[in-house]
């Protein structure tokens, strides 16, 4: 299996425009979460999914911020409009947790700038 | 409220020395707590994990050690080599709730050779 995919690697848009971030789960796995690391508050979890149906959002910062699932295999995360106090590495993380696994798979992340 | 800590952002060791990294956490209902690593421009890579009902887990040169009363963790990496060197993150969860982690903010560990 390829791993968690996630595009683009590297996001660079001023402020105001719309920002779109992509995920592709590992196949078969049925949590997917989205995390943002910043050096102030690391690694903090944003929403997570289980077989594609948002369970908790409670971190999510804003209405500015929002995430979809619309398939097993597939997530986005979009932040519109943007601002510079976004830019952060965005991940993104899937789990089996059906089979009882407790560790969950990042991808390498988005590194986003709102300048 | 930062329910996980890690109070050393960073750590040198010569290698082959031991690298000792510690997490502490707040939330009694924690029951299983995992290791990460991480490398620059890559995602967290799952390290070890150990769960509640036991204090210690062995995986090669990386151990975990718990200890409940004290709400504490800890990584020990015996020998250290220079490819250990990465930001650490522990995580602490809840299984019979949602399983979400709950991340430090990470220790850097650097091996010297």
């Amino acid at each position: 299996d390829a791993g968690v995919i996630q595009s683009p690697r590297h996001e660079v848009t001023e402020m105001g425009q719309e920002v779109t971030l992509r995920c592709k789960p590992i196949s078969g796995h049925d949590y997917l979460f989205w995390y943002r690391q910043t050096m102030m508050r690391g690694l903090e979890l944003l929403i997570y999914f289980n077989n594609n149906v948002p369970i908790d959002d409670s971190g999510m910062p804003e209405d500015r911020f929002s995430a979809k699932m619309p398939n097993a295999s597939f997530s986005t995360l979009k932040i519109q409009p943007s601002e510079p106090r976004d830019s952060a590495v965005y991940f993104c993380a899937s789990r089996a947790h059906y089979r009882g696994d407790t560790e969950a798979f990042f991808g390498q992340g988005t590194r986003l700038t709102v300048v | 409220d930062q329910q996980v800590k890690q109070n050393s952002p960073s750590l040198s060791v010569q290698e082959g020395r031991i690298s000792i990294l510690n997490c502490d956490y707040t939330n009694s209902m924690f029951d299983y707590f995992l290791w990460y690593k991480k490398y620059p421009a890559e995602g967290p890579t799952f390290l070890i994990s150990i769960s509640s009902i036991k204090d210690k887990n062995e995986d090669g040169r990386f151990t975990v050690f718990l200890n409940k009363s004290a709400k504490h963790l800890s990584l020990h990496i015996v020998p250290s080599q220079p490819g250990d060197s990465a930001v650490y993150f522990c995580a602490a969860g809840v299984k019979g709730s949602n399983y979400k982690l709950t991340f430090g903010k990470g220790t850097l560990l650097t091996v010297n050779p």
